[in-house]
């Protein structure tokens, strides 16, 4: 069962404009939820996190947004530069341990 | 500073065979977690430690052995290499168990199994 979806599994976007990654979660008791990019050949690097109690986060170029109510989050990226072509994985934190999605392949078109 | 470190980057073995795959870190950190990668899917735990001694099993520990003798290094076992564990495997690690702190990766072991 999976407890945290990303159901697209690749998104492409023209360069400068806006990239939204999606996720979903099944469980309640997630405290905190983390976006992490990778690129071939290497490992997760951490993006953004967002806490439970809060519904937004902001740092830079890149913005989440949690919708509890509809077990939901998002990843917004404006403008969005050919360097941001990655797989991006959401994450979910219940206590000390991490359940992944199967992430999102992002390509940005220059 | 090197971060999370793993060797090899890369190892073909043959069915029944054992490896172990290293992982160590630099930056004191006390939580240590072993993963894998197949294609198409997220990361699944395999094992994790909260501090030297001390370890777990995570969602799909079989065929896998783990130990945590020092801070830094937390090596994993593969005893009777079979084909499903063709996979890649991160190591990752983070300082405290607080929640919402991010894991620092390594940047992976390809493991095939023929």
């Amino acid at each position: 069962d999976q407890q945290v979806k990303q159901n697209s599994p690749s998104l492409s976007v023209q360069e400068g404009r806006i990239s939204i990654l999606n996720c979903d979660y099944t469980n309640s008791m997630f405290d905190y939820f983390l976006w992490y990019k990778k690129y071939p050949a290497e490992g997760p690097t951490f993006l953004i996190s967002i806490s439970s109690i809060k519904d937004k986060n902001e740092d830079g170029r890149f913005t989440v947004f949690l919708n509890k109510s509809a077990k939901h989050l998002s990843l917004h990226i404006v403008p969005s530069q050919p360097g941001d072509s990655a797989v991006y994985f959401c994450a979910a934190s219940a206590t000390y341990k991490y359940i992944f999605g199967t992430g999102t392949r992002l390509k940005v078109l220059a | 500073n090197a971060g999370v470190t793993q060797t090899p980057k890369f190892r073909i073995l043959k069915i029944g065979q054992s490896m172990t795959l290293q992982c160590a870190q630099d930056m004191n950190h006390n939580y240590m977690y072993w993963y894998r990668q197949d294609p198409g899917m997220g990361l699944k735990l395999i094992y994790y430690s909260v501090g030297a001694g001390i370890t777990d099993k995570g969602e799909v520990p079989n065929g896998y052995n783990v130990s945590r003798s020092t801070t830094e290094d937390f090596p994993l076992r593969l005893e009777l290499a079979a084909p499903s564990q063709t996979s890649v495997y991160f190591c990752a690690s983070k300082m405290t168990g607080l929640d919402g702190q991010p894991q620092h990766f390594g940047d992976g072991t390809r493991l095939s199994i023929l």
